[in-house]
């Protein structure tokens, strides 16, 4: 049972790069979710889905692109990478109650 | 604008001792509160969560107070064990809100042996 996968694990980018962050979860859940966690700053909620090709912004969505094409996978892109998009970027997805996450992709723009 | 604040943002505990982590929240549509366990390098997992009906709730050595009136909770974690070390989040949802999560800011905590 592999419940969220995130990929990759680690990148460093360039600014102005572009890449896509993939999560998939095999739990059939509807919601899935993109956090980006920063310290100090807990985590803040970039883009969200409550099912297949629906996407919605959260309380961060600047920077940022969402698809959820298969209701199993939810892709992050970022456009043109920025300095302050370096972050540790958490996928989650729930369907009651409470959230099961991914480890995490740490990407670092420079 | 923070709609969930933790304290504090580190603690040290020694092993057997009492951890108690504290959350306050604004939003008096909230009505999930949930507390969250993260490990170096891991994603944040389920803990133990407590819903406005109950006001206190306990799973093994972890257990959630709520105080509906102060808008605050909190979680205690009983005989700490140096496994325990680990950054602990609160958050809170609301219904209908797909629920979509407002996170603490996070708590490190240190079980010194």
């Amino acid at each position: 049972n592999a419940g969220v996968t995130q990929t990759p694990k680690f990148r460093v980018l360039k600014t102005g790069q572009s890449m896509t962050l993939l999560c998939a979860q095999d739990m059939n859940h509807e919601y899935m979710y993109w956090y980006r966690q920063d310290p100090g700053m807990g985590l803040r909620l970039i883009h969200y889905s409550v099912g297949e090709g629906t996407t919605a912004k959260g309380e961060v969505p600047d920077g940022y692109n969402v698809s959820r094409l298969k209701k199993q996978n939810f892709l992050l892109g970022l456009e043109s990478a920025a300095p302050s998009q370096t972050s540790v970027y958490f996928c989650a997805s729930s369907q009651q109650g409470g959230y099961t996450f991914g480890s995490g992709t740490r990407l670092t723009v420079v | 604008q923070q709609q969930v604040k933790q304290s504090p943002q580190s603690l040290i505990v020694q092993k057997g001792g009492i951890s108690i982590i504290n959350c306050a929240y604004e939003n008096t549509a909230f009505d999930y509160f949930p507390w969250y366990q993260q490990f170096p390098g891991k994603g944040p997992a389920l803990l133990i969560a407590i819903r406005p009906d109950v006001s206190e709730k306990k799973e093994g050595r972890f257990t959630i107070s709520f105080n509906k009136s102060a808008k605050q909770f909190s979680l205690h974690i009983m005989d700490s064990q140096p496994g325990d070390s680990a950054t602990y989040f609160c958050a809170a949802s609301k219904p209908g809100g797909y629920n979509k999560l407002i996170f603490g800011a996070g708590t490190r905590l240190a079980v010194h042996p």
